[in-house]
């Protein structure tokens, strides 16, 4: 069964920075390319980041360009965000998914960041 | 950017009434359209791909049709489960993967 957990999620003040992990279980990690999408309150999903199998390319939504990146370890697999220079518009639940054809198949069940002083 | 816009915003009907959720895109996406179905306090779920095909475990009752710019998810007789908001996305020109703003479908 596939199962991704994401973890890390949490309160931070603007300008903070926080690091999301989703461990990924039930399927061989390093074939597939994984994702990071928002859903931000009240404003349906918004996509964030993606990362090939080996880590080499990496893609990211113009709105979180230059402040999060996105990586990932084959040998715990782990896909991680590093989340720096946090606005309250960062504010939402961020799901790791796994992608099948240009699409997300699985997803996780999320982890919760709230950005507020 | 592809932007996809979805109607109606919110859908009330029935058990065993059909719905019919609609989902446009700014610009031809020829058939890489899909849909997802978002339960209350649950992740998406991928219903259907490529305009047309049924993910893992989706009923018959789920289909799509339409190609270029105007897609419709009907649901041909509702169950109570189907109460959930479901999103369109492209996968035809990204970056950005782009998502519709999503239906809420109501079952009363």
């Amino acid at each position: 069964e596939v199962q991704l957990v994401e973890s890390g999620g949490g309160l931070v003040q603007p300008g903070g920075s926080l690091r999301l992990s989703c461990t990924a279980s039930g399927f061989t990690f390093t074939n597939y390319w994984m994702h990071w999408v928002r859903e931000a309150p009240g404003k349906g999903l918004v996509w964030v980041s993606r990362i090939n199998t080996d880590g080499s390319s990496t893609s990211y939504a113009d709105s979180v360009k230059g402040r999060f990146t996105i990586s990932r370890d084959n040998a715990k697999n782990t896909l991680s965000l590093q989340m720096n220079s946090l606005r309250v518009e960062d504010t939402g639940v961020y799901y790791c998914a796994r992608e099948f054809f240009d699409i997300q198949d699985y997803w996780g069940q999320g982890t919760l960041v709230t950005v507020s002083s | 950017e592809i932007v996809l816009t979805q109607s109606p915003a919110t859908l009330s009907l029935s058990p065993g009434e059909r719905a019919t959720l609609s989902c446009r895109a700014s610009q031809s996406v020829s058939d890489y359209v899909a849909w997802y179905q978002q339960r209350p306090g649950q992740a998406p779920r991928l219903l259907i791909y490529d305009a047309s095909i049924r993910a893992t475990g989706i009923p018959a009752r789920f289909s799509v049709s339409g190609s270029g710019t105007d897609f419709t998810l009907t649901i041909s007789s509702l169950e109570p489960e189907d109460s959930a908001i479901y999103y369109c996305q492209q996968r035809n020109n990204w970056p950005p993967y782009t998502f519709g703003q999503g239906t809420k479908l109501e079952i009363k």
